[in-house]
């Protein structure tokens, strides 16, 4: 079990570019949930997948980010036209939901930390 | 949005002796969480009470939840330098979909 990985683990771009970011589950995890994270902080949701399926958006997900997972494995977070208001860590966490009332515990992954200038 | 507060926003103290948190919360929960997060780094999960839970320990961790009240408590005892991060409680307010909603967190800092 290697965990949560997130790549690239810093990224700087300028306003206006686009940037995109990964997470790696960990493997056998249905679910994956992405989060942003501001300075002094806790965590704010933004979506999440079961499997492959984005069931979730959060009010903070403008237009402008769009979120896939593909064979609902990898995901990717994409921000389009960057704002300087959209630096921040931005935090994945997989998790196992066997069904039901179950209740599952979020891993998180290292985080990708975005400066936008 | 934030759900609610931890408290203190800022705690310092030495090794070995017990550091506490509380978090309050708004609406009524699932379940509770407590993480602890590193400087810069992602959140690692310490304990899950459920809300039918009054009190779990887990190592040197004891957390109680109080639904009545809204809140919860982390206490740590016999700390470490180790234990420096900030921990943050985070709730859920169903099963099934497990949107983790966070406080604002409480920084420790243990020092030697």
């Amino acid at each position: 079990d290697t965990g949560v990985s997130q790549d690239p683990r810093h990224k700087i771009t300028k306003r206006g570019q686009n940037v995109t970011f990964r997470c790696d589950p960990i493997s056998e995890h249905n679910r994956l949930y992405w989060y942003r994270q501001t300075l002094g902080q806790g965590p704010e949701f933004l979506t999440y997948f079961q499997n492959e399926a984005q069931l979730e958006k959060s009010r903070l997900l403008s237009d402008r980010f769009s979120a896939e997972r593909p064979k609902g494995s990898f995901s990717t977070l994409e921000i389009q036209r960057t704002e300087q208001g959209d630096s921040a860590m931005y935090l994945c966490a997989s998790s196992l939901w066997t069904g039901g009332r179950a209740v599952e515990t979020q891993y998180f992954g290292p985080g990708t930390r975005l400066l936008v200038l | 949005s934030q759900q609610g507060e931890e408290d203190p926003q800022a705690l310092s103290i030495q090794e070995g002796e017990n550091a506490t948190m509380n978090c309050s919360y708004k609406t009524s929960i699932n379940n509770l969480q407590w993480y602890r997060q590193n400087s810069g780094r992602g959140l690692v999960h310490l304990i899950l009470i459920r809300s039918n839970e009054r009190e779990k320990h887990s190592g040197r961790l004891r957390v109680t939840l109080d639904t009545s009240k809204k809140s919860s408590s982390l206490l740590i005892t016999a700390s470490r330098a180790a234990d420096t991060a900030s921990y943050f409680c985070a709730t859920a307010m169903n099963t099934g979909f497990q949107k983790l909603v966070f406080g604002t967190g409480t920084r420790l800092l243990v020092s030697p």
